[in-house]
């Protein structure tokens, strides 16, 4: 069957560095991506990788390792705003959207 | 950049009523758009999957003749929560794809359901 696999929640502290981590087993692969979904509200596109290696906008970062079925997405210089779920969602062979649970994302100060 | 709109953002309604939730993509035509269903805590669930023209495609343990979808134009599709019940509370979101392949999914606000 088809997986994806983040952890459930993770706390970082302002001002710092946080690594999200995503492993995938899907039928097929054709690009995976990243949101940010706070409490309440739908779902926001944060970025893409469908190439091995590091894609970089801004504070975020995201890496994908195609032949280990491994992601990342950095969140840095970290601010209270980012609290919120950060969903990892792979494209399969077939175009279907695979969903991870999310991982929740609490900022302390 | 690519935007969804979804109407109502949130309803409340009486058990046994009938909800029509709107999607629309206002500055790009989807031939595609996702239905997605989220409880608390939980995540996206995917529904259906909304064709323009054609039939939608619904995921195993949806009700299609519950959850009635309609995708008449490139840039609207609906669905339509008949006789609701309090289970059916949720928060419901749609999405749509300008293409494939790189192209993201872009969603709508979501709209919050509660059935009394």
């Amino acid at each position: 069957g088809q997986n994806i696999d983040q952890p459930t929640e993770m706390t970082a502290t302002e001002g710092a560095i946080v690594q999200i981590n995503c492993t995938y087993q899907t039928s097929g692969f054709n690009g995976l991506f990243w949101y940010q979904q706070h409490a309440g509200e739908a779902p926001t596109f944060l970025s893409y990788n469908v190439l091995d290696g590091l894609e970089e906008k801004g504070r975020f970062s995201s890496f994908l390792s195609r032949s280990k079925g491994y992601s990342y997405l950095l969140l840095k210089e970290l601010q209270m705003k980012d609290s919120a779920s950060y969903l990892c969602a792979v494209r399969d062979s077939n175009y279907q959207l695979i969903w991870g649970a999310g991982t929740k994302l609490i900022i302390k100060p | 950049g690519a935007v969804v709109s979804q109407h109502p953002s949130r309803v409340i309604c009486k058990s046994g009523t009938s909800v029509k939730i709107e999607c629309r993509s206002l500055d790009f035509q989807a031939t595609t758009m996702f239905w997605y269903r989220q409880f608390p805590k939980q995540s996206l669930m995917l529904m259906a999957t909304s064709n323009e023209g054609s039939k939608a495609t619904y995921e195993q343990g949806v009700e299609k003749d519950k959850f009635l979808i309609n995708h008449a134009s490139l840039t609207l599709s609906t669905l339509t929560v008949t006789s609701a019940h309090p289970e059916d509370s949720s928060f419901y979101i749609c999405s749509a794809s300008s293409g494939t392949g790189s192209s993201p999914l872009h969603f709508g606000n979501g709209t919050r359901l509660t059935v009394t």
